[in-house]
């Protein structure tokens, strides 16, 4: 069972919707993370937040805005999406630091049509 | 650019030998090493980290780091149909609150 829980499980949007992934944790941890992840091809990190405040954006479109309302929650807002964005997004929690291993929820399929 | 190296595979092991897998990495000053399995449609699991050089052993899984030679391994003994799967290497780069995956190595163990 994964203690980092991401709904939906499948989402499939047109490219004029507004649609947002969640994201919730209950491991205690302070650092949260979107990654982006593409059919035969590694997690590829979108943003991380560290307690509460965004840290990292790796210059993802805006069409894609992240929110961070407590230490547990992780939203990503998506508006305007292209085809080209259809792939899996993977939530995952740490402790803040380098030395600490990510934990991966089970994902969001997304479609955009 | 913080590079991680990977064999893609795929590779393909008869049931009950030693599986190896190996990662390179670019950043000398890199501390902290994973290794996650990955089955097909799911989400990435940790199986190991590895901190120091030398070897670390948690059940059938044995992970190897050489920092002077910037190499990390993963050793899977009495390999299992379920563990074929693809692994990524993750490295933590000195300083930055990210890990950077390899490619992933695809593992499939053949009974």
């Amino acid at each position: 069972d994964t203690e980092v829980t991401q709904t939906p499980k499948h989402l499939v949007m047109g490219m004029t919707n507004k649609k947002s992934l969640k994201c919730e944790q209950h491991m205690g941890h302070r650092a949260m993370y979107w990654y982006k992840q593409k059919a035969k091809k590694p997690p590829e990190l979108m943003f991380v937040y560290s307690y509460e405040k965004l840290s990292i954006n790796e210059s993802v479109p805006s069409r894609f805005s992240p929110e961070c309302p407590n230490s547990s929650l992780l939203n990503l807002h998506l508006h305007a999406l292209q085809p080209e964005d259809s792939a899996l997004y993977l939530c995952a929690s740490s402790q803040p630091g380098a030395a600490s291993p990510l934990h991966f929820g089970n994902g969001t399929r997304l479609t955009v049509t | 650019q913080k590079e991680v190296e990977q064999n893609s595979g795929p590779l393909s092991v008869p049931e009950g030998a030693i599986a190896s897998l190996n990662c390179t990495y670019s950043d000398r000053g890199s501390q902290s090493f994973f290794w996650y399995r990955q089955y097909s449609g799911k989400s990435p699991e940790l199986i190991m980290s590895i901190y120091s050089n030398g070897d670390k052993e948690d059940g059938r899984f044995t992970a190897q780091l050489n920092k002077a030679s910037q190499y990390v391994s993963l050793l899977i003994r009495d390999s299992q149909p379920s563990d074929s799967a693809t692994y990524l290497c993750a490295v933590s780069f000195q300083g930055a609150q990210k890990l950077v995956f390899g490619q992933g190595t695809r593992l499939t163990i053949n009974p």
